[in-house]
């Protein structure tokens, strides 16, 4: 079945750091989501990408999906506080099915 | 607020027993979904429901069993319960069928087996 791989698992980072975490599915995938889930919360959905190549930007992130749309990745500038969490990514290949990825959970010191 | 309510918020019961999850998802959504995540791990898709029908079936056990009523609300039954089934057990929603729309989560349902 198809697997959504995600590295690295952890990363702590200084407030100030950039952070990027990568996405990447045994499959070619019809789109992508990302997904931010807070310490003790819920999964938030953040964006999706759907067209190869594609680049979306939302203030200090931006995310990618690869030319084959078989790879995602997010980076954050300048990371806050307020970005400690876990972020997931989620490929649909079509089959009705999204896969989520295990996730990196960020953690950041002030 | 996603508009997914989920009860209980906690639910502490012993091994062999059974419990029941109850989800309603954000007005006007007519799918639901299931999902278990376990203490730092990922989320695993167990079921979704469109419209009251089995769309999309994951890594759900046996002992498992979920359905989605005329007014859209969902129960998730875990019987025979074991230690390992202790998790964070999130219902999500969205408007269509297919999983390529974005999926509202509930604040989740914390379930622990002594």
């Amino acid at each position: 079945g198809q697997q959504v791989m995600q590295i690295p698992q952890y990363q702590h980072v200084q407030e100030g750091e950039d952070f990027t975490t990568y996405c990447n599915s045994s499959t070619t995938l019809s789109n992508i989501q990302w997904y931010k889930q807070r310490p003790g919360g819920h999964p938030v959905f953040l964006i999706q990408l759907v067209k190869s190549g594609e680049v979306k930007k939302q203030k200090r992130l931006t995310f990618q999906f690869g030319e084959a749309k078989k790879n995602s990745s997010l980076h954050i500038t300048a990371t806050q506080t307020t970005d400690v969490g876990t972020y997931f990514c989620a490929g649909d290949n079509a089959g009705n099915m999204l896969t989520f990825g295990g996730g990196t959970r960020l953690m950041v010191k002030p | 607020d996603s508009g997914v309510t989920q009860t209980p918020k906690h639910l502490i019961t012993a091994t062999g027993q059974r419990v029941t999850l109850r989800c309603s998802p954000r007005s006007g959504d007519l799918s639901v979904y299931w999902y278990q995540q376990s203490l730092d791990q990922g989320l695993q898709f167990l079921i979704q429901y469109y419209n009251g029908e089995e769309r999309a079936k994951g890594n759900i056990l046996e002992r498992f069993s979920a359905q989605q009523f005329p007014d859209l609300h969902s129960e998730l039954n875990l019987s025979s319960l074991e230690l390992g089934d202790s998790a964070l057990y999130f219902c999500a929603s969205s408007a269509s069928g297919g999983q390529s729309y974005e999926q509202y989560f509930g604040p989740g349902t914390r379930l622990t087996v002594t």
